[in-house]
């Protein structure tokens, strides 16, 4: 079946470090991706998202990267903040706009 | 320019009692989507509703849970005759439109605890 996960549960980084998440999709058929960020108690907060038909984006102090080939996305984080701490999820859009999320990942940044 | 707003925040429950959530879209959005959260996982797809209509419920349960998004008014989950297991974080979001690749825009969740 269709599944979105992640390869690690927690990260825990240094502060000014460059963090990178992982994700791992399942549907090759799968033509959107976005990444939220997760604060305790609160709601997904849209960061990047990324199409099929680009390998790379950039936004401020974070990168999304797609490898269709093995089905691999990735975040970067550029300078990791305190204020970066947080779980991270990817999704993959479905037809109709429906998100499959992964598991999550837990960034711990030391300052 | 408001957010998707969820309420209650909190909802506590007895087992076997109602709880209704409610979800108000972002303004000029009239697609919503359901997500529910349990503790230390990710969101799992529950329903997809544009006005007056049900376009996906796939992720939700068959019994006990139904939804509505009225014409006029919020969004509605209902859960019949709670269950310990219901006890979870509930998400709303909302989006312009009907796409694969349209953002969503997420509410604060509502909490419910089934005592």
């Amino acid at each position: 079946g269709e599944s979105v996960g992640l390869h690690l549960p927690t990260l825990s980084v240094q502060e000014g470090d460059n963090s990178i998440i992982n994700c791992a999709y399942s549907n090759s058929a799968s033509d959107y991706f976005i990444w939220y960020k997760q604060e305790s108690g609160k709601g997904p907060q849209f960061i990047i998202d990324i199409r099929s038909n680009m390998d790379k984006r950039q936004g401020q102090r974070v990168t999304v990267l797609l490898n269709k080939t093995v089905k691999h996305l990735s975040l970067q984080i550029a300078a990791t903040q305190p204020g970066d701490s947080a779980v991270y999820f990817c999704a993959e859009a479905q037809v109709g706009g429906k998100l499959i999320f992964g598991q999550g990942t837990e960034l711990s940044v030391k300052p | 320019n408001a957010g998707v707003m969820q309420n209650p925040r909190h909802l506590v429950r007895r087992r076997g009692q109602e709880a209704r959530l409610r979800c108000s879209p972002m303004k000029g959005h009239s697609h919503v989507y359901w997500y529910r959260q349990l503790p230390e996982e990710g969101l799992k797809f529950m329903v997809y509703l544009q006005k007056e209509n049900i376009i996906d419920e796939s992720g939700m349960p068959k019994e006990r849970f139904s939804a509505e998004f009225p014409k006029e008014g919020p969004s509605i989950l209902r859960i019949q005759q709670v269950v310990r297991g219901d006890s979870a974080a509930y998400f709303c979001a909302s989006s312009p439109r009907e796409s694969a690749t349209s953002e969503q825009f997420f509410g604060p969740g509502t909490r419910l605890t089934v005592l």
